[in-house]
């Protein structure tokens, strides 16, 4: 059964690039068919695919987010990262780590992390 | 890459059966076979629920079901029971190896 645990800062200031890590635990991230991705939800709002990788470092992102994201993988560490650079406001949000088979479903999920950006 | 459309919000009483759609193109929901839905309760993690349309992960009760006709999906439960109240969002693959989620329904069980 595999775990995802999102770990970061919970507080960005403006025009300050926002990172966090997911810890993947209970299976490896070199697992060849799945992809590990991160969705956001802003206070009170829907979900938004940010993006996803695979193991090989192969990334894909929501193409409405303006080349802003850059995931990472760690295989030795089994995580994945995410930075998102010139963040504002409108970046706050819930974030989440998510996996699955394919990378068009998310079978597995983190519990979320707040982010905050602020001055 | 628009977010796919639901309904704000729908109702059921317990013991009814419900539908929430799910709208989308022909580049997205109408041309894969590749939906996805979620439940989400308040301060909680979305939990799959349905995959590639109409398949169930081991655990999920059959009272969920999903179905496509065309651009829209729609996920049906049936026999509601008050736990089920909750968000429930569809998710489509739209080429490119990229995901659209919709903008989320609010169930309500009277």
């Amino acid at each position: 059964q595999l775990q995802l645990q999102e770990s970061g800062p919970g507080l960005v200031k403006p025009s300050e690039t926002l990172s966090l890590t997911c810890t993947v635990s209970g299976g490896s991230i070199s697992s060849g068919s799945y992809y590990w991705g991160w969705i956001r939800q802003p206070p009170g709002k829907g979900l938004e695919w940010i993006g996803n990788i695979h193991y090989s470092g192969t990334t894909y992102y929501n193409p409405y987010l303006q080349s802003r994201p850059t995931i990472s993988v760690d295989t030795s560490k089994n995580q994945f990262s995410l930075k998102m650079s010139s963040a504002s406001a409108a970046d706050t949000a819930v974030y989440y780590c998510a996996s699955g088979p394919g990378g068009y479903f998310f079978d597995y999920w983190g519990q979320g992390a707040l982010v905050t950006v602020s001055s | 890459q628009s977010a796919l459309t639901q309904p704000a919000s729908v109702s059921g009483s317990p013991g009814q059966s419900i539908t929430i759609s799910c709208t989308g193109t022909s580049s997205d929901v109408g041309n894969y076979n590749l939906v996805s839905w979620y439940q989400q309760h308040p301060g909680k993690a979305p939990k799959l629920m349905i995959y590639e349309g109409s398949k169930r992960p081991s655990g999920v009760s059959n009272r969920f079901s999903g179905s496509k006709s065309g651009n829209t999906a729609s996920l049906t439960i049936s026999g509601l029971q008050a736990e089920d109240e909750a968000d429930y969002y569809c998710c489509s693959y739209a080429g490119r190896s990229t995901v659209v989620f919709g903008g989320g329904t609010k169930l309500t069980v009277l």
